[in-house]
Formats: structure tokens, C-alpha cells, sequence
């Protein structure tokens, strides 16, 4: 079983809809979780740390759940510019990286 | 403010050729440097990472290898090129058990 498991999509939505996609890790032991976006042909950015009370930045949502050992990402009103990879990463000795879920925005 | 650079943004090389990528950071002191190969349409596998000066760790068995000779470099290398090597290579610093910030990534393509 990978470390580190996301639905590589693609998840395709109209402007303004609101997407979600989780990712899911096999360490219980893990000790902290992000979300990169990476855009085509560049490097992964961090979007957000994820907290274990869950934490909220602008449309963008992000919740642990550790009982079923997944995280995940909520996009609200859904822009054009959200188009790109979202990967999940989560550290226990190493961060691991998810392959990335795949967000198409369409006008 | 931290910064990381990278060069050179892309590269063709023949098998058979040597490589040498190198990465560099500014604006931190001792940090956990991460090289990382991502192949297309693939996750981000780490290759390796040092947590100091001279201090190397191999994730996966490869036919690269990787120094730190400077605090704030770190240098990724290669005797013989396969084409198996072409991918996205980003060097990436972080503090440990946090996040991890990439450069700019080198794109290297092995014919």
C-alpha cells in the first residue's frame, strides 16, 4: 500500500462550483499534513498547513480526520486561476507526497 | 525572506554524459535540504536529504549521488546518465518535521 494515497481526478467544474477531494495515508503514527498546488510545469507551493481542528484559508478549507486516516481539501467558488494539481503531503520521519489531484475550472 | 535557487531551469544531455545540478538556499542557517525527481505524470519521489554539512541520506538505490559541501548547497550528481533519468529535479530546504519549500526545479531530459 503507497504512503500516501489522492484520486488523481481529473475533477473538471464550472466557475463558482465547489470541489473536494481527499487523500489518505497509511501511518497512523503522522504527525503533520499540508497541501501544495502545483501548476504545470512548476514547482509545488504550499497552500496550506493542516491542523488537526481543521483550518480554513479564504475558499479554501482543509480537515483531518485521523479515525480514518485521511485529509482533505475544499475549494468554494471555484475560479479559473484554482486549475492546476493539488498534492497532499504528510510527514512522519520523511513528508511524503501524494501524486496529486487534478482541478480543472472551466469558464 | 528564504529563497531557494536552482540551475539550470532545464537541460538536454546524452546518455552516457555526467550531471551536476545544484541548488542553493538563502535566508536560513542549517537547514534539511531534500532533492526530489518527479517523473511525468508522477508523485515527487525523494531521492535524498541531508540534515548538515556532509551528511547524506539515499532514500531509494539510484545511479545518482548528492553532497553538501556548504551549509546552504546541496548538488546532485550523476557519473553516467541513463534515460531513466529524465524528470523534473527540485531541491527543496525545510526545518524538520515542517514544511518543505521547493526551487524552481531543473527539467533534465536524457536522450
Amino acid at each position: 500500500r503507497k504512503e500516501v494515497e489522492q484520486d488523481p481526478g481529473p475533477f473538471n467544474v464550472p466557475e463558482g462550483a465547489t470541489v473536494a477531494f481527499n487523500c489518505t495515508y497509511s501511518n497512523s503514527a503522522s504527525q503533520s499534513f499540508f497541501w501544495y498546488r502545483q501548476d504545470c510545469r512548476k514547482e509545488p507551493k504550499l497552500l496550506m498547513s493542516v491542523y488537526s481542528s481543521g483550518n480554513e484559508d479564504g475558499r479554501f478549507t482543509a480537515q483531518l480526520n485521523r479515525a480514518s486516516q485521511y485529509i482533505s481539501l475544499l475549494i468554494r467558488d471555484s475560479k479559473l486561476s484554482d486549475s492546476a494539481t493539488y498534492l497532499c503531503a504528510v510527514f512522519d520521519y520523511k513528508l511524503s507526497f501524494g501524486a496529486g489531484t487534478t482541478v480543472t475550472v472551466r469558464a | 525572506s528564504q529563497t531557494i535557487h536552482q540551475w539550470p531551469a532545464t537541460l538536454v544531455q546524452p546518455v552516457g554524459s555526467p550531471l551536476s545540478l545544484e541548488c542553493t538556499v538563502e535566508g536560513t542557517s542549517n537547514p534539511n535540504l531534500y532533492w526530489y525527481r518527479q517523473a511525468a505524470g508522477r508523485g515527487l519521489q525523494l531521492l535524498f536529504y541531508s540534515v548538515g554539512i556532509g551528511q547524506i541520506s539515499s532514500e531509494v538505490p539510484q545511479n545518482l549521488s548528492a553532497s553538501r559541501p556548504q551549509d546552504r548547497q546541496f548538488i546532485l550528481s550523476s557519473k553516467k546518465l541513463l534515460l531513466s533519468d529524465s524528470g523534473f529535479y527540485l531541491c527543496a530546504w525545510g526545518l524538520p518535521q515542517e514544511t518543505q519549500y521547493f526551487g524552481p526545479g531543473t527539467r533534465l531530459l536524457v536522450l
